[in-house]
């Protein structure tokens, strides 16, 4: 069956250093990924969109890698802030505009 | 600033009782997707407007739950009747675009439900 899977658990870093989140999954074969970040209580806010025919993307300090071999994204902020903590869901999206999300991961950057 | 809007932003009800739910998508965005949000689920896709039609409401219980847009700026979503299950944030989001190419979504604050 299709599969999304994002690390459940909470990842916790120090402000400055990198955050790395993966999305992995499985019996997909997806022509777009989406990135989204969530704050409690609103909805999803928009990221970045790689193309499967893309290896990565950058945007600020966001940078995306899109591996449809390994069937895995990786989603990087550097420098990272307090203010980047928030819940990160990729999604994956099939020829017709429709996104799949995965369960999402926490962040939270200590100062 | 441009933004779906969602009403009610919370709504309390007792099971059987009929829930509508309302959404503004951003005037221009022609694809509207309603979703839902629970911690064991996650965000599930329930169903998906392309110049109002639909196009896929194939994640909706379709025995309770029914979605239209009756005019363009305008999407609803109908639970009748409500179960203790149908307990979620229900989240609408728009899209600039139908066609072949990619194109993000903005979602709108939410509608949180609660079925007693």
């Amino acid at each position: 069956s299709q599969k999304i899977e994002q690390n459940s658990e909470a990842l916790n870093i120090q402000e400055g250093k990198t955050a790395t989140l993966t999305c992995n999954y499985t019996n997909y074969s997806p022509a777009y990924l989406q990135w989204y970040r969530q704050d409690p209580g609103r909805g999803p806010v928009f990221l970045l969109l790689i193309r499967e025919n893309e290896k990565e993307k950058r945007k600020e300090r966001l940078k995306v890698t899109f591996d449809t071999t390994l069937k895995q994204s990786l989603f990087h902020i550097t420098a990272s802030q307090p203010a980047d903590s928030a819940t990160y869901l990729c999604a994956l999206e099939n020829a017709g505009n429709m996104l799949t999300f995965g369960g999402g991961t926490r962040l939270m950057v200590k100062p | 600033d441009a933004r779906v809007t969602q009403t009610p932003r919370h709504k309390v009800t007792e099971m059987g009782q009929e829930v509508t739910m309302r959404c503004q998508p951003i005037l221009g965005h022609n694809t509207v997707f309603w979703y839902r949000q629970t911690m064991m689920q996650g965000l599930e896709l329930l169903a998906y407007f392309r110049n109002r039609a639909p196009l896929d409401d194939s994640g909706m219980p379709k025995d309770r739950f029914s979605a239209e847009m009756p005019d363009a700026t305008l999407a609803t979503l109908k639970i009748q009747p409500s179960e203790p299950r149908d307990s979620a944030v229900y989240f609408c989001a728009s899209g600039p675009s139908g066609g072949l190419s990619s194109y993000e979504q903005y979602f709108g604050p939410g509608t949180r439900l609660t079925v007693t």
